[in-house]
């Protein structure tokens, strides 16, 4: 059972355009919704993150939106560059589980110079 | 540095052998988790361990074994039950159940089956 679903799988993106990536997710104890970038051969890192309680949290070019209604979340990317070129997931989780998250099935993003 | 130390990052194995991922921590967290990643399918949860001798399945511990004997080690045996084992395997920590937030990964080893 997916309980997170992550588009599009793959995007491509000129220099300095807006990649964005969207998530939507069924379980409604889900309260802590983060987003993961991820190099070739490498582990994921912690990007952004987000708490219900606000709809928008901004990180120098990357911004996260939030829409708890419609139980969707997206990645919004501005100015992107080719060294953003990466894998990027998104997750959630619940207060009862800890740390425990459960995941997106990626996308990889590739930032053409 | 504090991290999260994988080994071995590549492995082959036989079909049929039990092979063994190492993972250790010096970040003095109480939980540390395995993920399995396949193209397309994201991350998913294998097995997972809130604090020293004791651990969870996740959603897809079968043909795994884990045990927690230090806090600092999590490893992680892929038995020959797996029915595919070949994949990239993550390990990850994080302080605690009390603490919903960032998950720390290692860089991952990539087991390829012959």
């Amino acid at each position: 059972q997916q309980q997170v679903k992550q588009s599009p799988q793959s995007l491509i993106v000129q220099k300095g355009g807006i990649s964005i990536i969207n998530c939507a997710y069924e379980n409604t104890a889900f309260d802590y919704f983060p987003w993961y970038q991820q190099f070739p051969g490498k582990g994921p890192a912690l990007l952004i993150a987000i708490r219900p309680d606000v709809s928008e949290k901004k990180e120098g070019r990357f911004t996260i939106s939030f829409n708890k209604s419609a139980k969707q979340f997206s990645l919004h990317i501005m100015d992107s560059q080719p060294g953003d070129s990466a894998t990027y997931f998104c997750a959630a989780s619940k207060k009862t589980s800890g740390s425990r998250l459960t995941f997106g099935e990626g996308t990889q993003l590739t930032v053409n110079p | 540095d504090g991290g999260i130390t994988q080994s071995p990052k590549y492995l082959f194995r036989k079909e049929g052998q039990n092979v063994t991922l190492s993972c250790e921590q010096n970040l003095n967290h109480d939980a540390m988790y395995w993920y399995r990643q396949d193209p397309g399918q994201g991350l998913r949860l294998i097995y997972y361990s809130q604090i020293v001798n004791d651990f969870q399945k996740g959603d897809i511990a079968e043909g795994y074994s884990v045990s927690r004997e230090k806090k600092e080690s999590f490893p992680l045996t892929v038995t020959s039950a797996q029915k595919n084992p070949t994949a990239f395997y993550l390990c990850a920590s994080s302080p605690g159940q009390a603490h919903t937030g960032e998950l720390f990964f290692g860089e991952g080893s990539r087991l390829t089956v012959l």
